[in-house]
C-alpha cells in the first residue's frame, strides 16, 4: 500500500463546477504539498501545510492532521484548471524528500 | 531571480548509449533533489544532494545511475547503458536548506526517451 493515495484517480467536470480531491497519508507527517502539471509541463508547488486551511484565489487545501487527511477544492472550475493534481508529504522520518501520491487527472470541459 | 534549469528538455538516447541530466539549481540553492516519473506513475524519489555531497541516494538503481553536485556548476544525473525502462520524466527540486517542511522548488524536467 502506497504511503499516500489520492482519490479519484480521474476526474471530469464541467466548467463552473465545485471540484474536491483528496489526499489520505499513513505516515506522521512535517507538511503536505499540494503541486499541479500540466501535461507535458513541469510542476509547480500550489499549497504547502502542516495545519488548517489555506486559500488562493479558487483554490482551497485543509489539513486534518489527526484524520491523516488532506483535500484540494477548486470553487467555479475552469478548462484552464485541467491539469494532474499531485499530493506530496515529508514525512517527519525521511529527510527532506517528499513522497508522493499517483495524481489526479482532473479534465475540465467548456 | 531564474528558476530551476534543467537540460535538455528532450534527450532521446539508443539502448547502450550514456544520458547525461543536468540540474542548475535557483541561485543561492545548495540542496537538490532528483525525482523520476515513470509513464503513467506517479513520481518517485531518487537522490538528494548537498554540494559535494550525497545526503541521501536510498531512491537510486543500484546499477547504471549516478548523480553528483559539484562544488562548481549544476548537478548531473548520469544513466549509463540506457535500456527502454528508463524512459521517463526526470525532474529535479532545489532548497536552500534542509528543511522541515520539505519546501522545495521544481525544474521543467527533463524527457528521456531510449529507442
Amino acid at each position: 500500500k502506497n504511503e499516500v493515495e489520492q482519490s479519484p484517480q480521474n476526474l471530469t467536470a464541467q466548467e463552473g463546477e465545485f471540484i474536491t480531491i483528496n489526499c489520505s497519508y499513513s505516515v506522521g507527517i512535517s507538511a503536505l504539498h499540494w503541486l499541479q502539471q500540466h501535461p507535458g509541463g513541469g510542476i509547480v508547488s500550489l499549497f504547502m501545510l502542516s495545519s488548517g486551511k489555506k486559500k488562493h484565489g479558487r483554490l482551497i487545501a485543509t489539513i486534518n492532521i489527526q484524520e491523516k487527511h488532506s483535500s484540494l477544492h477548486i470553487t467555479a472550475s475552469h478548462p484552464r484548471d485541467s491539469a494532474v493534481y499531485i499530493c506530496a508529504v515529508k514525512s517527519q522520518t525521511s529527510g527532506s524528500r517528499l513522497t508522493f501520491g499517483e495524481g489526479t487527472q482532473l479534465t475540465v470541459n467548456p | 531571480n531564474a528558476g530551476v534549469m534543467q537540460n535538455p528538455r528532450h534527450l532521446v538516447r539508443r539502448r547502450g548509449q550514456e544520458a547525461r541530466l543536468r540540474c542548475s539549481p535557483m541561485k543561492g540553492h545548495s540542496h537538490v533533489y532528483w525525482y523520476r516519473q515513470l509513464p503513467e506513475e506517479g513520481l518517485k524519489f531518487m537522490v538528494y544532494l548537498q554540494k559535494e555531497n550525497i545526503i541521501d541516494e536510498s531512491g537510486m538503481p543500484k546499477e547504471r545511475f549516478s548523480a553528483e553536485f559539484p562544488k562548481e556548476g549544476p548537478s548531473i544525473l548520469r544513466i549509463q547503458q540506457v535500456v527502454r525502462g528508463d524512459s521517463a520524466a526526470y525532474f529535479c527540486a532545489s532548497s536552500p536548506r534542509r528543511t522541515e517542511t520539505g519546501e522545495q522548488y521544481f525544474g521543467p524536467g527533463t524527457r528521456l526517451t531510449v529507442t
